[in-house]
């Protein structure tokens, strides 16, 4: 099956601007969780959605927010960007219920300059 | 609050020779542990899960309570064990929200 897709893998903003990065589970998957890898601070949860809701939250400000449609596919947002947002965004998909296995995207590569 | 620790940024051993990769954790809870995998240019992937109690790949890890750490071992290492591995806790009863070490990239020579 396929796996989880992610989109676009590349991206170059500048600062002040927002972007949307898109997620697509695996067919069937209800859960999708996003995640910022960056070299200092290592692998940090965003928020996870499942059945269009938000089910957890990390600490993050809220320039950085999220949503789930009908079909589980999620799009996650950046607004006013900063440098620092430079970071590969990872997202997950699994099916949801307890101790269900987590399968993650390949990542999209976001740079602000 | 939620932490993990992986102690070693990077460990190399020769093939053949026995691994452990140290992670503990630091949460008030009853603590979903995972191992995960990222080899080269491949996406990270589930290695195993404490409360599977299983052996993938060679690999064991056992959940120690009282000292709050979830090792990952290998006896005998191999070259494709070369890797990132990072250690990750879950919390709320799914894999949807994890908490995850800075990683140890393990490096096995011939």
């Amino acid at each position: 099956k396929a796996g989880v897709t992610q989109t676009p893998r590349y991206l170059i903003k500048t600062r002040g601007q927002q972007v949307t990065l898109s997620c697509s589970p695996i067919s069937g998957h209800r859960s999708v969780s996003w995640y910022q890898q960056t070299p200092g601070q290592g692998l940090q949860f965003l928020f996870e959605y499942f059945s269009e809701t938000q089910r957890n939250k990390g600490n993050f400000p809220g320039r950085f927010s999220g949503r789930q449609f009908s079909n589980s596919r999620s799009e996650m947002n950046v607004s006013t960007l900063e440098l620092g947002d430079s970071a590969l965004y990872l997202c997950a998909s699994s099916v949801g219920s307890y101790n269900t296995e987590a399968f993650f995207g390949q990542g999209t590569r976001l740079t602000v300059v | 609050a939620q932490r993990v620790t992986q102690p070693e940024k990077l460990l190399s051993v020769f093939k053949g020779a026995p691994v452990e990769l140290k992670c503990n954790y630091s949460y008030s809870g009853s603590p979903e542990l995972f191992w995960y995998v990222q080899y080269s240019r491949q996406r990270l992937q589930l290695l195993l899960r404490h409360i599977s109690r299983e052996s993938i790949k060679g690999f064991t890890a056992d959940l120690n309570k009282g000292e709050t750490s979830f090792h990952l071992k290998k006896p005998f290492a191999q070259e494709e064990d070369s890797a990132m591995y990072y250690c990750a806790l879950g919390y709320g009863g799914s894999q949807g929200n994890l908490i995850f070490g800075k990683g140890t990239k393990l490096s096995v020579k011939p």
